[in-house]
């Protein structure tokens, strides 16, 4: 039982390259959010996604794009990479919130990105 | 999004029970109170959470004020696996409700063998 699978956990890039961090679930859930994490920080909302087919910004979500083309992933890009966009990333995923029901959120083990 | 507030540090001795506070004066009446803890170089995880009455499950106890103006995140026997950050966060349900998390900087718990 895998959870909330994150890749890849580790990745270099120079500024101005472009990359995708992938999120694959395997509970079914219908919410994705992805989220970063600066050093001495709390995580950060960059965007969401209550749905296949369906996102939305966070707080943080300017130089991100996002895609869930299937229910199980989450897909997260960089189109032009920027040394303020190091950080650790980080995926997790719910079932949706309703009254009276506890829907925690799931985290993967994150992705530690350096641009340089 | 209403707010908490957390001791930015604690420490505690292993074995010996932990209140962690959270004051979050500003809650509506359909804020949920969850907790999350961060152990090092890992995502987050869930702990615990509540709406009025206080909570227990496996990992901890969770006890909420009458006037819901702040709670405390118990862990009854500290283990050195429970040097986390511990985050107290407001998340309001009801219909249209997307389940988003907003973290503050949390608590940061010492445990001492």
């Amino acid at each position: 039982n895998a959870g909330v699978t994150q890749t890849p956990k580790f990745r270099v890039l120079k500024t101005g390259q472009s990359m995708t961090l992938l999120c694959a679930q395997d509970m079914n859930h219908e919410y994705m959010y992805w989220y970063r994490q600066d050093p001495g920080m709390g995580l950060r909302l960059i965007h969401y996604s209550v749905g296949e087919g369906t996102t939305a910004k966070g707080e943080v979500p300017d130089g991100y794009n996002v895609s869930r083309l299937k229910k199980q992933n989450f897909l997260l890009g960089l189109e032009s990479a920027a040394p303020s966009q190091t950080s650790v990333y980080f995926c997790a995923s719910s079932y949706p919130a309703s009254l009276g029901s506890n829907q925690p959120q799931h985290f993967g083990d994150g992705t530690r990105l350096s641009i340089l | 999004d209403a707010k908490t507030t957390q001791p930015n540090s604690m420490e505690s001795n292993e074995e010996e029970p932990v209140h962690l506070p959270c004051n979050h004066s500003t809650i509506s009446g359909t804020d949920y109170i969850h907790w999350y803890r961060q152990l090092p170089s890992q995502g987050p995880e869930y702990v615990i959470h509540g709406l009025t009455s206080n909570v227990n499950n496996r990992m901890a106890s969770l006890a909420i004020a009458e006037d819901r103006k702040s709670s405390t995140l118990i862990l009854h026997r500290a283990t050195l696996r429970d040097a986390a950050v511990y985050y107290c966060i407001l998340l309001a349900y009801g219909s249209g409700n997307t389940g988003k998390l907003i973290f503050g900087q949390g608590t940061t718990l010492q445990v001492k063998p």
